[in-house]
């Protein structure tokens, strides 16, 4: 019944190859997240989405893409993946928009070790 | 841009205690307040929310919450905890067609 699926759990890269994280959603919402979360710095936001076709720049975008190709599915890409790109990566999904109240629905997250 | 700070990095009750978690805001518009909950391993999970009204707002599991505007606060109170409730708690700020931002976390630790 897990309404935002994340795949993969866990991913090990190389330095330099390229890693494609993906999302699922069930929700039917149009606002779809990309955080990471690491020690001392809690959730920051790399990109977001307002629905099909739209990807905007979060917070810390540089080193990542993201790909929104239906309302259901949002993708995160390293092209070039680096060891400090190393993380928890968690997507969600969002229910409202603007001064409307907005609850996030989590992923379980994807664990990503760069080598 | 808005900042949130969690004060407290960890937190160490017994089971039955009561506890508060603090947040407080740098902000000074509309604002938008949610606490989450990440148990280990997990995804974050909504607790509750406040955007206008009774400043007191109460969420699940029996956790509520009191916005202050005077202190630009937002923390989170349980009045007799459990086990279960062992988990990372975020403070989170929207305001406007901004994105949210969040605290870096409590830990809370709850021994049986």
């Amino acid at each position: 019944e897990a309404a935002v699926t994340q795949s993969p759990r866990n991913k090990v890269a190389v330095t330099g190859g390229k890693v494609t994280l993906s999302c699922n959603q069930t929700n039917n919402h149009n606002n779809m997240y990309w955080y990471r979360q690491d020690t001392g710095h809690g959730l920051r936001l790399i990109h977001y989405s307002y629905g099909a076709g739209s990807t905007e720049k979060g917070d810390i975008p540089d080193g990542y893409k993201a790909s929104r190709p239906s309302q259901e599915n949002f993708s995160l890409i390293l092209e070039l993946a680096t060891p400090s790109q190393t993380s928890v990566y968690f997507c969600a999904s969002g229910d409202g928009w603007g001064p409307v109240a907005e609850t996030l629905y989590f992923g379980s997250g994807t664990r990503l070790t760069v080598l | 841009t808005q900042t949130v700070s969690q004060s407290d990095a960890h937190v160490t009750v017994f089971e039955g205690d009561s506890v508060e978690l603090r947040c407080n805001y740098s902000y000074g518009g509309s604002i938008y307040l949610s606490w989450y909950i990440q148990h280990h391993g997990h995804g974050l999970q909504f607790l509750l929310k406040y955007y206008s009204g009774n400043p007191v707002v109460q969420g699940v599991n029996g956790f509520e919450a009191e916005f202050s505007k005077s202190d630009s606060s937002f923390h989170l109170r349980k009045a007799s905890v459990h086990w279960s409730d062992s988990a990372v708690y975020f403070c989170a700020v929207k305001t406007g067609y901004q994105n949210f931002y969040f605290g870096k976390g409590t830990s809370l630790t709850v021994i049986p």
